[in-house]
């Protein structure tokens, strides 16, 4: 079982729609949960990050974690034709020295005008 | 404005020639981190820096060395390139804040092709 998964997709929505894109980790012990932006020939930027159950918006981003269920995902309303590129999730499995990220293969996003 | 700066962008060596990859930070954390990014593959964690110890991890192949010689600075050192190391190399830092909620900020990455 891989440590963390996402659907490779690719994720296909029109623009102004809401896409939807999800996240399944495997270690219980994991504090802190990243969603990056890839694009294409780039590095990954940062778009969001939650450590507590729940909900969490920053302006069209949501993300929500369910710990039980050992859950995250991304909403981004009002998708753009920005928006497209490859999401990757990632985990933090905490360490004595400063712990690491599991990335999961990532999520293409392609949103049509 | 504070930075993760990787150079070069893009190298080209030869099969078998060592090459080295350079990072350096502005934001003065001190956890240092080397990925290796392949098409369509998520990063692959290759050692990082908890300011001067250094972590490898347990698959990282030998031909991967690692150099932090200041708080600033981190190189990667490939000794002996293959055909199959051709990717994204990628630098990353964080600060430890405890509580396993360090943030990873990444540099724009260095294209390595190996010919």
């Amino acid at each position: 079982q891989k440590e963390v998964e996402q659907n490779s997709g690719p994720l296909s929505v029109p623009e102004g729609a809401i896409a939807s894109l999800n996240c399944t980790y495997s270690d219980r012990g994991s504090q802190s949960f990243f969603w990056y932006r890839q694009y294409s020939g780039k590095s990954p930027e940062l778009i969001m990050f939650i450590y507590s159950n729940g909900d969490k918006e920053d302006g069209r981003f949501t993300a929500q974690l369910n710990k039980a269920s050992q859950y995250v995902s991304l909403l981004i309303r009002d998708s753009q034709p920005s928006d497209s590129a490859t999401y990757l999730c990632a985990v933090n499995t905490p360490g004595n020295q400063g712990g690491k990220l599991i990335f999961g293969q990532g999520t293409e996003l392609s949103v049509k005008p | 404005d504070a930075m993760v700066i990787q150079n070069p962008r893009y190298q080209v060596t030869q099969f078998g020639k060592p090459v080295t990859l350079s990072c350096s930070q502005t934001l003065n954390h001190n956890v240092m981190y080397w990925y290796q990014q392949k098409s369509s593959q998520a990063p692959k964690l290759l050692f990082h820096y908890y300011d001067k110890d250094f972590n490898n991890e347990a698959d990282t192949p030998d031909n991967f060395q690692s150099r932090r010689p200041n708080t600033s600075f981190c190189f990667l050192d490939i000794r002996s390139p293959g055909l199959g190391d051709a990717a994204m190399y990628l630098c990353a830092t964080s600060r430890v804040a405890g509580g396993g909620q360090e943030t990873q900020y990444f540099g724009p990455g260095t294209r390595l092709l190996v010919l």
